[in-house]
């Protein structure tokens, strides 16, 4: 398995609150990945890392903010968290990005619900 | 806009009774298609890379084909740990966002022994 451990796992919160969650691997990896995951919407990209304080958006990023000051660990903050946010989130790492042959490796997930 | 689309939804079958997945997918640039296992509550499992069509991998009971399409995953003697939800993914050769993996809602399938 890949190294991966994400923080929480669980987590309820109320609406208007900060939450922030963490990724950690011990791979090395280059690449970082945040994806929540809805029924009906499948896996979507919320915002990636290609480097150190190098991370763009993803196709649902409005509401989220990503920081990485550190190879091994990737935050996802929710400034104020909405009921639309209540998902499952999984962070995921690759070792080459763009390049061919790169495959995603994703963590656990963290389960958040936003009363 | 890439999409990918699975079929069917959700599939039951017998222990042993076989199979297939369809993955249908229209990407600009294929740069690879991804077979991922997910089981309730864990995050998905990587199970094969398929880079060009004809192209055809296989892991335990697991066989994937792809071809300019669509791509296929058959499942051959089916056991009961086999159940899980199968995703299928592909990888964009163009634009600017590195490893973007767009993502069908994936096949529910289920063995009963």
């Amino acid at each position: 398995d890949a190294g991966i451990t994400q923080s929480p796992r669980h987590k309820v919160t109320e609406t208007g609150t900060p939450v922030t969650l963490r990724c950690h691997q011990t791979e090395n990896h280059r690449y970082m990945y945040w994806y929540r995951q809805d029924p009906g919407h499948g896996l979507r990209l919320i915002h990636y890392s290609y480097g150190v304080k190098d991370t763009d958006k993803g196709e649902v990023s409005d509401g989220y903010s990503v920081s990485r000051s550190k190879t091994e660990d990737f935050l996802l903050t929710l400034e104020s968290a909405t009921s639309s946010q209540t998902s499952v989130y999984f962070c995921a790492i690759s070792s080459n990005g763009q390049g061919a042959g790169d495959t995603q490796y994703f963590g656990p997930g963290t389960r958040l619900t936003v009363l | 806009e890439d999409q990918v689309t699975q079929s069917p939804e959700a599939l039951r079958l017998q222990e042993g009774e076989s199979s297939s997945l369809n993955c249908s997918y229209t990407v600009s640039g294929l740069r690879g298609l991804f077979w991922y296992r997910q089981d309730p509550g864990k995050g998905p499992e990587f199970l094969f890379t398929l880079y060009s069509a004809g192209e055809e991998k296989e892991k335990e009971r697991l066989k994937a084909t792809l071809t300019k399409k669509e791509s296929f995953l058959h499942i051959t003697a089916p056991k009961p740990e086999d159940s899980a939800t199968y995703l299928c993914a592909v990888h964009n050769a163009g634009g600017t966002s590195y490893g973007k993996l767009t993502f069908g809602q994936g096949t529910i399938l289920t063995v009963h022994p």
